[in-house]
C-alpha cells in the first residue's frame, strides 16, 4: 500500500526567507506525486505534480519540488516566501484502482506560517 | 474550481439523524471522490465513483454510503450521524484518465 509522510506538521518562517517542506513516500511501484495547497477556509488547489520526465518540477506561485527516487522523497521548496504563502500544504501519491484512473493518498499536511 | 459545487456548505445536525451531502459537477467527468478532512489526519478517502452506479469504498467508508444516479451528481449519506463524523467533507473530480484531482470548496458538518 502507498503511504505518505510529511515530516513537519508546522513550519514557521520569516517573510523573504527560503522554505522547504519535506515529503517522503513508500511504494513498491512507480508513483505519481503531487503537492496541493489549501488556503484558510478553502478547498485544495494543485500546486505541482510529477508524472514522469525531469525530476525537478516547477509549479505555481514560485514553488518547485524535486523527485528523488533513491530517497523516496518529493520535497517542496521556495527560495523566498511571502505572507500570502501562509497555508496548509499536502503531499499526495497516486495509486491505481479498477476503472482506469487513480486515487490519491494524502499526507497529514504541513502548516506553513510566514511571519513579517 | 472545475465546475464543482458542494451543498450545503455548512450544516449542524443531531446525533442519529440522516444527512445527505451533494456534489454537483458541470463538466461530465467520469471520476468523483468524497474525502473527509480532520486535524492531524489530512484528507482520507471515503468513497469514490468511476461512473454512473459504479462506486467503491475508500479507507474510511464505515457509516457512509454513496449514490451516483447521474454523471453530474455524487451524493454522500450518513445514515445515522455520529459525533465522530463531525468533519469537513470535500468532493473532488478527476479529468478522465488523468491523475489530477480538482476539489470543491467543502462542507463543514457538525454533529451534536
Amino acid at each position: 500500500a502507498q503511504s505518505v509522510t510529511q515530516l513537519d506538521s508546522q513550519v514557521p518562517v520569516f517573510e523573504e526567507a527560503p522554505v522547504e517542506l519535506r515529503c517522503n513516500y513508500s511504494s513498491s511501484v512507480s508513483v505519481y506525486l503531487f503537492w496541493y495547497v489549501q488556503y484558510p477556509n478553502q478547498g485544495l488547489q494543485l500546486l505541482l505534480k510529477y508524472l514522469s520526465g525531469s525530476t525537478l518540477v516547477k509549479g505555481i506561485n514560485g514553488f518547485e519540488a524535486e523527485f528523488n527516487k533513491s530517497q523516496t522523497s518529493f520535497h517542496l521548496r521556495k527560495p523566498s516566501v511571502h505572507i500570502s504563502d501562509t497555508a496548509e500544504y499536502f503531499c499526495a501519491v497516486s495509486t491505481s484502482f479498477r476503472g482506469g484512473s487513480e486515487k490519491l493518498v494524502f499526507g497529514k499536511g504541513t502548516k506553513l506560517t510566514v511571519n513579517p | 474550481d472545475a465546475g464543482i459545487t458542494q451543498s450545503p456548505r455548512h450544516k449542524v445536525t443531531e446525533t442519529g439523524t440522516p444527512v445527505t451531502l451533494r456534489c454537483h459537477q458541470t463538466e461530465n467527468h467520469r471520476y468523483m471522490y468524497w474525502y473527509r478532512q480532520d486535524p492531524g489526519h489530512g484528507l482520507r478517502l471515503i468513497h469514490y465513483s468511476y461512473g454512473v452506479k459504479d462506486t467503491d469504498k475508500g479507507e474510511v467508508s464505515d457509516g457512509y454510503s454513496v449514490s451516483r444516479s447521474k454523471t453530474e451528481d455524487f451524493l454522500l449519506t450518513l445514515e445515522s450521524a455520529t459525533s465522530s463524523q463531525t468533519s469537513v467533507y470535500f468532493c473532488a473530480i478527476s479529468v478522465d484518465r488523468s491523475d489530477i484531482q480538482y476539489f470543491g470548496a467543502g462542507t463543514r458538518l457538525s454533529v451534536l
